[in-house]
């Protein structure tokens, strides 16, 4: 059984772009969550799509969107980005049936 | 919003010495999960505790829930450079969002 993979590992983004970040989730697993995890902090949560549907927020602004496919894969769009964006972006997969959750090594995203 | 608080937050000891990390709430756990990160990679969940006073070992690591359910200690015995990382304690919320702590960073010095 495969992990959860993202893409890319590194990305440096000019401030006011926009940026894509993909993750394909467990094999099995249909929920998937995004969290920010910034320098010497613990993840903190952004959003979780099940069956394709948003079912979950944290408190990061409009932004942040995200979408989930019909192979239960995500991702994590953010425009207009700002330099305290700068962060490693985990997802995380997990199933009803499996109660936990299975995070990706998470891309590093760097805002200059 | 319930607030997670670690404690130490940077612990640096010796190989084979033994330690004892915590975390805490104001409020109510209704589950505790401690994750171990290593640099560049994700969390990786080690164990869930649910139940108060719940004891689960997994190896040299020794997990405990408070009879009130409002802490958590992690105990690790023989410390090895292996246990190196960043551990963080996480609350499982609302739709099985997770609130993480800060974390507590922990070099094993060979």
């Amino acid at each position: 059984e495969t992990g959860v993979t993202q893409s890319p590992t590194h990305l440096i983004k000019t401030r006011g772009q926009q940026v894509t970040l993909r993750c394909s989730s467990q094999s099995g697993h249909n929920t998937v969550s995004w969290y920010q995890q910034a320098l010497g902090q613990g993840p903190q949560f952004i959003f979780q799509y099940y069956r394709e549907e948003e079912n979950g927020r944290g408190n990061f602004p409009p932004r942040f969107s995200g979408l989930q496919f019909p192979n239960y894969s995500s991702e994590l769009n953010v425009n207009a980005l700002e330099l305290d964006d700068s962060a490693l972006y985990l997802c995380a997969s997990s199933s009803p049936l499996f109660g936990g959750y299975t995070f990706g090594s998470g891309t590093r995203l760097t805002v200059v | 919003t319930q607030l997670l608080e670690q404690s130490p937050q940077f612990l640096s000891i010796q190989e084979g010495e033994n330690l004892t990390v915590y975390c805490n709430s104001s409020s109510v756990f209704s589950s505790l999960q401690w994750y171990r990160q290593e640099p560049g990679e994700g969390p990786v969940l080690l164990v869930t505790v649910v139940t108060g006073g719940e004891v689960k070992k997994l190896k040299r690591l020794t997990f405990q829930f408070g009879d009130a359910r409002k802490d958590s200690s992690l105990h690790i015995t023989a410390a090895q450079p292996g246990d190196t990382g960043l551990y963080l304690c996480a609350e499982t919320g609302a739709n099985s969002k997770l609130t993480f702590g800060k974390g507590i960073t922990l070099s094993v010095r060979p």
